[in-house]
């Protein structure tokens, strides 16, 4: 069974700060996805990024970087100089290749709050 | 841009109302969705539909159905509305596309209930 574990519940910075958001995962396929969601308090879930279980490449978009960690099942996720705009509930999600992947388990979510 | 609308923010209905929540995306999408998100119980995913006219049940159908007669349409109904349906109500859609299965997420409706 797919699972999807954010250990952190909620987490404070001050601005400038660096912070990273730590996402465990368990599926028994080789096949899957790993997604990262922004939900700022408007409520709306923002996509930041998609990635596939073969392409284990780190990325960075602007302050914002991803660490994919196979060996640890680990898909962690680091922002650099938080600002206040970061201030938000952030989901790891979790879906398996079968059936074109229709199935998403979300984490339980991280509150970050940037203090100014 | 993705766009996935639903009809209201915030609704406000009573105990045994009859209640529609619409969504429609612009991107014509082939998978829909529908989840209720509550504090400390995450997103639960209530059902989801891979085509027009087809549906799947979710982790939590109970007292809720569906419709799409309509690909960029996707409604979720409760019959008799309850108090334990206060909730968030999310709607998602994404293309049929092998390794692009993201969701797009509308705005949400907050959904009270008394």
């Amino acid at each position: 069974a797919q699972k999807v574990t954010q250990a952190q519940t909620e987490i404070s910075v001050v601005e400038k700060e660096d912070v990273t958001l730590d996402c465990v995962y368990e599926t028994r396929d080789t096949t899957y996805y790993l997604f990262w969601y922004k939900q700022p308090p408007s409520g709306e879930l923002v996509f930041l990024i998609r990635r596939n279980s073969f392409d284990e490449q780190n990325e960075i978009s602007g302050r914002y970087s991803w660490n994919f960690q196979k060996s640890t099942s680990s898909f962690n996720f680091t922002i650099t100089a938080s600002q206040v705009v970061d201030s938000a509930v952030y989901f790891c999600a979790l879906s398996e290749a079968r059936n074109y992947g229709q199935n998403f388990v979300f984490g339980p979510g991280t509150r970050l709050s940037v203090l100014p | 841009d993705v766009k996935v609308t639903q009809s209201s923010r915030y609704l406000v209905k009573r105990t045994g109302e009859k209640v529609f929540l619409e969504c429609v995306q612009d991107m014509d999408h082939e998978n829909m969705f529908w989840y209720r998100q509550d504090p400390g119980l995450g997103l639960r995913l209530i059902y989801f539909s891979y085509d027009v006219k087809m549906k799947e049940k979710g982790d939590i159908p109970e007292g809720y159905s569906v419709s799409r007669e309509k690909k960029e349409r996707f409604s979720l109904i409760l019959e008799s509305a309850s108090t334990n349906q206060t909730s968030m109500y999310l709607c998602a859609s994404r293309p049929l596309v092998e390794g692009r299965n993201e969701q797009f997420f509308g705005p949400g409706t907050r959904l009270t209930v008394l």
